[in-house]
Order: structure tokens, then sequence, then C-alpha cells
């Protein structure tokens, strides 16, 4: 899991609740991400960050929202605007973003949410 | 009924065999593949990667395969081991893109 954290790694919330996930990174990586896994399926982008204090959404951002005050933490917000929030969410890292073309993702152990 | 999405294509491979794992990548741009493993309830881990301009690259037990004709990306694994059991990931970049784009990736089951 390299030197990217996340926590809890369960979580367990109501119907209609907000729920911040964590993901901390001492790899001094300038980028973040965060995916959602479901059942048998790849790996979907919801937000990524290049730098501090800027982040832009990815392919299913509607429904979660992130901050980007420190570089070494990237936490995600699941909203209750989130239809169906309970999956399995990853974390990654990697050194650079902008106008590089090969750099290999870093990923945290992940956050499994289960919505009751 | 389940939703096929459930259901990932599976690798059956005789502990010491080779495996060979394939994927079929979505953007002839593409230059830039990797190769993920992911255990139950883990995250995902860097195994190879390998740039458009090469055709093959090998690692420890690894060997990665590039066919940009018929965009086609093959990881083989020597000598399977039952710590090879995973669910195995292909990724592509395009240029300098901000993102990944994975495959809904393959199961490998070693059997002893």
């Amino acid at each position: 899991d390299g030197g990217i954290t996340q926590s809890p790694k369960y979580l367990f919330r109501k119907e209609g609740q907000n729920v911040t996930l964590s993901c901390e990174q001492n790899l001094n990586h300038d980028a973040m991400y965060w995916y959602r896994q479901d059942p048998g399926q790849g790996l979907r982008l919801i937000y990524y960050s290049q730098i501090v204090n800027d982040f832009q959404k990815g392919d299913i951002a509607e429904g979660y929202s992130v901050s980007r005050e420190k570089k070494e933490s990237f936490p995600l917000t699941v909203t209750s605007a989130q239809k169906n929030p309970t999956a399995f969410y990853l974390c990654a890292s990697s050194k650079r973003l902008a106008g590089v073309k090969y750099n290999e993702q870093f990923f945290g152990p992940g956050t499994r949410l289960t919505v009751l | 009924g389940e939703s096929v999405g459930l259901h990932l294509p599976t690798l059956s491979v005789q502990e010491g065999d080779n495996s060979i794992i394939n994927c079929a990548y979505s953007n002839s741009a593409s230059d830039y593949f990797i190769w993920y493993k992911q255990e139950s309830g883990k995250g995902p881990q860097f195994i190879i990667d390998i740039r458009s301009n090469m055709d093959k690259r090998q690692g420890q037990r690894v060997t990665v395969l590039l066919n940009k004709t018929v965009k086609h990306l093959s990881l083989q694994i020597a000598a399977t081991q039952p710590g090879d059991s995973a669910v195995y990931f292909c990724a592509e970049k395009t240029g300098t893109a901000s993102k990944l784009t994975f495959g809904t990736g393959t199961r490998l089951q070693v059997m002893l």
C-alpha cells in the first residue's frame, strides 16, 4: 500500500447522511485521485487534484465533493445526493500530473462504505 | 438476476504453469499502459508498465506484451504461484491526459 493511508477500512452510515473518507500520503506526491469500485467492475474516477487548492471532476463526480488544503491530504465527502453510495473507495497518488506522460499511480488500501 | 458486471472473466491455472491475462484497450492514441494486481479487499498494486514505443517488457516473473495494431495488451506470469491469485487490471493513459482508464479486470485462480 506504499505510503498512502485510508481510514477507516469499513464505514457504515445511514441513508441521507454525509460521510467523509480520509486519504493521506507521505510520498510527497503532487497529484491525488479518488476512485470508486463496484463489485466485479473496474475503477471509475470521481475527482482528482494536481496541486494544493485545485481539483477537477472525474467521470462520476455527482454526489461527491473533495478538498485539497494540504499536499498530503485529499478527503472525499460522499453526500446524500449520491444515489448509490455503497461501494469500495480507493485513493491514489502520483508524482506529477501536468504535462507528464508516464506516471504510475500508487493506491491506498481502500475504504468500504456501506449505506444502510 | 445478477448483473453481468458481477461476473469477472476468470482464468484458472495449475500452480507452476504459466498464465496469460489479456486486455483489449479502448483508445488507439493511448501510449502508456499499466498492469495492476488487486487482492481481495485491498487496493491495486503496480506490477509492470509499458510505453507505446515498446512491444515487450519483462519484470520478475512477469512479461507484458503490447500489440498496437489490434489494441491488445497481455500479461504473462511465469510459474504461477498461489500468491498470484488476484484480480488483474490493465490501465491505459493517453499523452499528457490527467487520468488512467481501467479495464474491468480478470480474476486469476491458481489451483494447487
